[in-house]
């Protein structure tokens, strides 16, 4: 089994700030990894594909990098909407997801 | 535009069976080229990815749950469905049906989620 793990859990940030999250894999995964956002009593939204891949659609303040088992996915300045809990997933084996990083308004 | 819903009891006695099924509309599960799953989220936790069916019928399932899940897909009413047997507590969730694009390895279309509580 591939495991992910997500840091920071929890992120305390402002309207504008540049933040990082970062997603690990237990073993490598190559660059499949998808990163999703999540708002309350909402499906998750595929953000970006394939480590580095934009969705259509998404913004682009929301970037994302790495392959073999480190990743992050950055929003450049951060916007209210984008306030919401964010979920990396592999599709190397079967597909599993990180625990998730919620990101709320300091 | 691919939309998916799910639909099911909201409710199911333990050790019974969790039925639902997820209808798609603005494209067609035969058309090949996707993978189309089930995904859960116990409330306030993570996501949990169950199983996915191809058109044809093959499917795979996640390992944990593979003793209990059958994923079926009727092509006529564009519909797949889940069955999970022998449900505990355990399995409150909500679920999600979603699709996967063969050449994508994420899930890019999800339905909007039903929430199944297993209580007596």
């Amino acid at each position: 089994d591939i495991q992910l793990t997500q840091s920071p859990s929890f992120l305390s940030a402002s309207v504008g700030d540049r933040v990082t999250i970062t997603c690990r894999a237990s073993q490598g995964i190559s660059s499949y990894l998808a990163w999703y956002q999540q708002k309350p009593g909402k499906a998750p939204k595929l953000l970006i594909y394939a480590a580095s891949t934009l969705q259509s659609g998404v913004p682009s303040r929301f970037s994302g990098s790495g392959s073999g088992t480190e990743f992050t996915l950055t929003i450049s300045s951060l916007q209210p909407e984008d306030f919401a809990t964010y979920y990396c997933q592999q599709l190397n084996s079967y597909p599993s997801f990180g625990p998730g990083t919620k990101v709320d308004i300091k | 535009q691919v939309q998916l819903q799910e639909s099911g009891p909201g409710l199911v006695k333990p050790s019974q069976t969790l039925s639902l099924t997820c209808t798609v509309s603005g494209g067609s599960i035969s058309s090949g080229g996707y993978y189309w799953s089930w995904i859960r989220q116990h409330p306030g936790k993570g996501l949990e990815w169950i199983g996915y069916i191809y058109y044809s019928g093959s499917t795979y399932y996640n390992p944990s749950l593979k003793s209990r899940v059958t994923i079926s897909v009727d092509t006529s009413k564009n519909q797949f469905s889940l069955k999970l047997s022998s449900v505990t507590a355990a399995d409150t969730a909500v679920y999600y049906c979603a699709r996967t694009p063969r050449w994508l390895r994420a899930f890019d279309y999800w339905g909007q989620g039903t929430l199944v509580t297993v209580s007596s």
